[in-house]
């Protein structure tokens, strides 16, 4: 079974900067492409970046509003994802989720439960 | 970026309607579209993706289709756990982009 568990967000002040994790677990983390997408309170879904497998290159790729503070990376010996934030602005407040990927392997279009980054002072 | 549109912002149905929702891209986007459901403080659910293929668990009521900028999610004999906000994505150019939703509410 597919698993996503993101650890515990928390509270930044502006300008700070917060890392959160996503634990994997059910399937081939080596070869998955993986994903952030973020919900601010009372809005819509916004995707925040992917990242490749090891194999298709690992490289990552970032929406606009994130690109140049915000970067993704991933341990494949621990089946972790992480989502590292900086420069924290009260417009990144919101529930962030990790996924699998969007096309056809077994292992994807699973979602983690969200874990909640409020950005206030 | 592509935009993705969806209209209306919500609909109101009863149990047992058959419900299109529609989702439109700014540009070509082939067949590289999901569909997810979410429900109020729970986690998005896709049910489609490559435009038309179910995903695994997900009962044969939902359904997918279109191709190019031009796609429909269509839920037949509405259930009380379909009540529910409706996204589409396009996953074929970066930025991936998530259309505004569809709120589907008892009418």
């Amino acid at each position: 079974e597919v698993q996503l568990v993101e650890s515990e967000g928390g509270l930044v002040k502006p300008g700070g900067s917060l890392r959160v994790s996503c634990a994997a677990s059910g399937f081939s983390f080596s070869s998955a492409w993986l994903n952030w997408v973020r919900q601010a309170p009372g809005k819509g879904l916004e995707w925040v970046g992917q990242i490749r497998s090891r194999v298709d290159g690992g490289s990552s790729d970032l929406a606009a509003p994130v690109k140049g503070r915000f970067t993704i990376s991933r341990d494949d010996s621990k089946n972790m994802l992480y989502l590292h934030m900086s420069s924290l602005r009260t417009e990144d407040t919101g529930v962030y989720f990790c996924s699998t990927g969007w096309s056809a392997a077994a292992h994807d279009g699973y979602w983690g439960q969200g874990t909640l980054v409020t950005v206030s002072s | 970026d592509i935009q993705m549109t969806q209209s209306p912002s919500s609909l109101s149905a009863s149990v047992g309607d058959t419900v299109t929702i529609p989702c439109r891209a700014s540009q070509d986007i082939r067949d590289a579209l999901g569909w997810f459901q979410q429900k109020p403080g729970k986690t998005p659910k896709r049910l489609i993706y490559h435009a038309s293929s179910l995903q695994s668990g997900v009962p044969t009521r939902f359904s997918g289709s279109g191709s190019g900028t031009e796609f429909t999610l269509t839920i037949s004999s509405l259930q009380p756990e379909d009540f529910a906000t409706y996204y589409c994505l396009q996953y074929n150019t970066y930025p991936f982009t998530f259309g505004p939703g569809t709120k589907v509410d008892i009418k």
